[in-house]
């Protein structure tokens, strides 16, 4: 099953902070993050696994709570390059890494 | 290493024609995926190779669909007697151990 991210949009000035949610009624044993631009190919982000720690990089952090199967992806002092649409794909561990994405988070970063 | 590249960028076709895309995976990747994505929404997978074998196919797959990956290089999917409801954005994706390297998609119009 499709997993829920939320909001469904957000429009940031440079700057500020945001959260964007994943959610699936599935038990996961990993989530991805991804993100893409108009008329791009998706880019990976990180990648959080089943009883692994919290990942980031630079300004961008996300955790994933296995008990609730749901991961937050944590943007901070966001910057005009963050805008895009931000998609979370769960992995329910059957061994192929196959994903079932979300249908995503548009951010919009205004100066 | 190049990335991921996928052939033709665009392909616009007549209903009831046949199509082929063509993908290259990054070259020490042994797994590569298939995903289909529609505006405003997140990517759908499709089929999964691991070398050349085809461990997996979506159940939304129809036999009208189908991909190879001769000698677990590159893969071809082929769609035969498309249909407008065929109209997306057809991503390869290939990964070792950690997140996906897309490609930049095949985005087809059935007309």
């Amino acid at each position: 099953q499709q997993p829920v991210q939320s909001p469904q949009a957000v429009i940031l000035r440079e700057g500020e902070d945001a959260v964007i949610n994943c959610s699936s009624s599935k038990a996961l044993y990993s989530v991805h993050w991804y993100r893409q631009k108009h008329g791009e190919a998706p880019v990976f982000l990180m990648i959080l696994l089943k009883g692994g720690e919290q990942k980031g990089h630079d300004k961008i952090s996300a955790s994933f709570n296995e008990k609730k199967q749901q991961s937050s992806l944590y943007l901070t002092a966001s910057q005009l390059s963050y805008s895009g649409t931000y998609f979370c794909g769960t992995d329910s561990g059957a061994g192929s890494y196959q994903l079932t994405f979300g249908k995503g988070t548009k951010l919009s970063v205004i100066p | 290493d190049t990335g991921v590249s996928q052939d033709p960028r665009h392909k616009i076709t007549k209903r009831g024609q046949n199509v082929t895309f063509r993908c290259d995976p990054i070259s020490e990747h042994n797994r590569l995926y298939w995903y289909r994505q529609t505006l405003g929404q997140g990517p759908e997978f499709l089929t999964y190779f691991q070398n050349e074998a085809q461990l997996e196919k979506s159940r939304l797959l129809s036999d009208r669909f189908s991909a190879e990956r001769p000698k677990g290089s590159f893969s071809t999917l082929e769609i035969q007697r498309t249909e407008q409801g065929d109209s997306a954005m057809y991503l390869c994706a290939s990964m070792t151990g950690d997140g996906y390297t897309f490609g930049s998609g095949t985005r087809l119009t059935v007309v």
